[in-house]
């Protein structure tokens, strides 16, 4: 079974530009959580969704970053203007409907920003 | 509201060495706890976890066992390998909610 897959790896970007990181989750998987982590911390939950529909958002900075989940399957995470306390890994994880406590991280998106 | 602390790394051991990571949770109603491990340059793997007091979770060696009344889930390996050099972290959840995850340990094993 493949795991959660991202990319890019990692971007290295100024701060004010843009930047978009994507997520493909396990297979069937209906449950897509975007986390971010910065050095030296656990990771902080940005975003959860169910399906294509938005479960808790209540920790993303919707000033600047947005997510999408179309289809209910791959998922964007963008951010617009980057500042520099956005470097940081960004995390996805998928879990399967009803099973919201067993989660599966993707390698993660290691973002730089100068 | 709910939290995890763990103690504050980096953990240095030989190898064959004796391993407790401690991790201590604050929470309101009865979570579920976590251990997830991180290696250089992967995600995060969950390691073990256990759903309800006394329960004991064990995974490659290591165990870490639900205690309630001291809030805690510590985690223990009787004999670390350098293999097992890697990032450790304590999470809760509960329902309707998300993975709360503590800062994390850094485990390093010598031979």
């Amino acid at each position: 079974e493949a795991g959660v897959a991202q990319s890019p790896r990692y971007k290295i970007i100024e701060k004010r530009q843009s930047v978009a990181f994507w997520c493909n989750p396990i297979s069937g998987h209906a449950t897509l959580y975007w986390y971010q982590q910065i050095l030296g911390q656990g990771p902080k939950l940005l975003i959860q969704f169910q399906n294509n529909g938005v479960v808790d958002d209540s920790q993303l900075p919707k000033d600047r970053f947005s997510a999408e989940r179309l289809k209910g399957v791959d998922s964007t995470l963008k951010i617009q203007p980057a500042k520099l306390e956005d470097s940081a890994v960004y995390l996805c994880a998928s879990s399967a409907l009803g099973v919201t406590d067993t989660q599966y991280f993707g390698p993660g998106t290691r973002l730089t920003v100068l | 509201g709910d939290s995890v602390t763990q103690m504050e790394g980096p953990v240095t051991l030989s190898e064959e060495a004796f391993l407790t990571i401690n991790c201590t949770y604050t929470a309101t109603g009865y979570p579920s706890l976590f251990w997830y491990v991180q290696y250089p340059g992967e995600g995060l793997q969950l390691l073990l976890k256990a759903t309800k007091a006394d329960d004991k979770g064990s995974n490659k060696g290591f165990e870490a066992t639900y205690r309630k009344e001291t809030t805690s889930f510590h985690l223990e390996k009787g004999s670390v390998q350098v293999s097992d050099s890697a990032v450790y972290f304590c999470a809760l959840y509960q329902a309707g909610t998300a993975l709360i995850f503590g800062k994390g340990t850094t485990l390093s094993v010598s031979s």
